[in-house]
């Protein structure tokens, strides 16, 4: 079965600080992707960075990059330059090309002025 | 607006009551999802449709639940005889084709159960 634990349930960063968020999964599938998606509060979730099983290349756009270590099923994020508008909730999510994605618990972000 | 919408973005009804929510995924996305998220967790799968067929569905989906996605296109979601317990958001997504793994959501059906 497919699992996705993110074991810190609250984050804060000053702005302009870097935080990352841990997650780990546990998968049997040898094809698949990861995800982390953003949810502001009341707001739709949106995808912030994916990442493909296969590649060993870190993911990055932008100010969010992962640390992907796949022999340790772990896949963090990490948010450069926090601002206040990343302030939200982040899922990690796990997939495979062919059906549903598992989420995790999620890990909600304060930024600090 | 090519996006995923969801309709009605709130939903309040009486236990016992039956409802139906819908979603309009973005118009070349052929696979359909639906999730229930319930406060300060993170989405749980329901059930997922490749154009009009359903191809999975979750535990969570009691027998009171029903989906449908009639001509592949638009999906219905149905809950009826509604209990306190049902009370949540309910999600969808859509995706393109099976190269495409990203699922893109719509904003969310709110439900409340009294």
């Amino acid at each position: 079965a497919q699992t996705v634990t993110q074991s810190q349930p609250e984050m804060s960063v000053q702005e302009a600080e870097t935080v990352t968020l841990s997650c780990t999964y546990d998968t049997s599938e040898s094809d698949y992707y990861l995800f982390w998606y953003k949810q502001p509060p009341s707001r739709q979730m949106i995808l912030v960075i994916r990442q493909e099983a296969y590649k060993q290349q870190n993911a990055t756009e932008n100010r969010f990059s992962v640390n992907f270590q796949k022999a340790a099923k772990s896949f963090s994020l990490k948010i450069s330059d926090s601002q206040l508008g990343d302030a939200a909730m982040y899922f990690c999510a796990q997939g495979t090309s062919y059906d549903k994605v598992i989420f995790g618990p999620g890990t909600s972000l304060s930024v600090i002025p | 607006d090519t996006g995923v919408s969801q309709n009605p973005r709130h939903k309040i009804t009486k236990r016992g009551q039956n409802v139906t929510f819908r979603c309009d995924p973005i118009s070349e996305h052929n696979r359909l999802y639906w999730y229930r998220q319930t406060l300060g967790q993170g989405p749980e799968f329901l059930t997922y449709f490749q154009n009009e067929a359903q191809l999975e569905k979750s535990r969570l989906l009691s027998d009171r639940f029903s989906a449908e996605r009639p001509k592949g296109s638009f999906s219905t979601l149905e809950i009826q005889r509604t209990e306190q317990g049902d009370s949540a958001m309910y999600l969808c997504a859509s995706r393109g084709d099976r190269y495409t793994d990203t699922q893109y959501f719509g904003p969310g059906t709110r439900l409340t159960v009294l």
